[in-house]
């Protein structure tokens, strides 16, 4: 079965700091991945997508992807206490547009 | 860009009745559309998978005649949840994908439902 992995927090981090997310998953031929941001009782907001090996950088957001070791990982540098949020890791299953999401890593920043 | 709309945003209906809520690409044509419920504290979990003027694509275990999905245009897709039970109250989401651009997902601002 398919799956897609991340720790379900909380992770604290004070403001100002940087958090790092992660994601592992379990299908080697997945192709495209996805980061959301969930706020409680709201829909999710995609952040950035990656296709390719290597950092995906959008203003505080980076997004690295490994491929032979199966993870994605989303940075946040300058964390904001407004950034507090459930961040759920997609990833797209081969040969349709179906995500499988991760269970979601809960973040708080600390003001 | 990207703007995805749902209708109703919150719905309160009796056990036995049907329940319908509208999805909308705003800004652009949506050849696929997703539905996805959450329940509290938990990911989100992948009902169906419409594309427009095809019969839905239900995942294992949900019930296409619970669940009824019309895809009618490239930027309306509904989901009626027909003779309703308190089990069925959730947080009902829609995503479109854009066109034939990427891969990525747009949700709609989600509808709570609840059956008394």
């Amino acid at each position: 079965q398919k799956e897609v992995e991340q720790n379900s927090g909380p992770l604290s981090v004070p403001e100002g700091a940087i958090a790092s997310l992660n994601c592992t998953y379990s299908d080697r031929v997945s192709q495209s991945f996805f980061w959301y941001r969930q706020y409680s009782g709201k829909s999710p907001e995609l952040i950035m997508s990656i296709y390719s090996n290597g950092d995906k950088e959008d203003g505080r957001f980076t997004a690295q992807l490994n491929k032979a070791s199966q993870y994605v990982s989303l940075l946040i540098r300058d964390s904001q206490p407004s950034d507090s949020a459930t961040y759920l890791c997609a990833v797209t299953e081969m040969g349709t547009y179906k995500y499988i999401f991760g269970t979601g890593t809960r973040l708080k920043v600390l003001a | 860009g990207a703007v995805v709309s749902q209708h109703p945003s919150w719905v309160i209906c009796k056990s036995g009745t049907s329940v319908k809520i509208e999805c909308r690409s705003l800004d652009f044509q949506a050849t696929t559309m997703f539905w996805y419920r959450q329940f509290p504290k938990q990911s989100l979990m992948l009902m169906a998978t419409s594309n427009e003027g095809s019969k839905a694509t239900y995942e294992q275990g949900v019930e296409k005649d619970k669940f009824l999905i019309n895809h009618a245009s490239l930027t309306l897709s509904t989901l009626t949840v027909t003779s309703a039970h308190p089990e069925d109250s959730s947080f009902y989401i829609c995503s479109a994908r854009r066109g034939s651009v990427g891969y990525e997902q747009y949700f709609g601002p989600g509808t709570r439902l609840t059956v008394t």
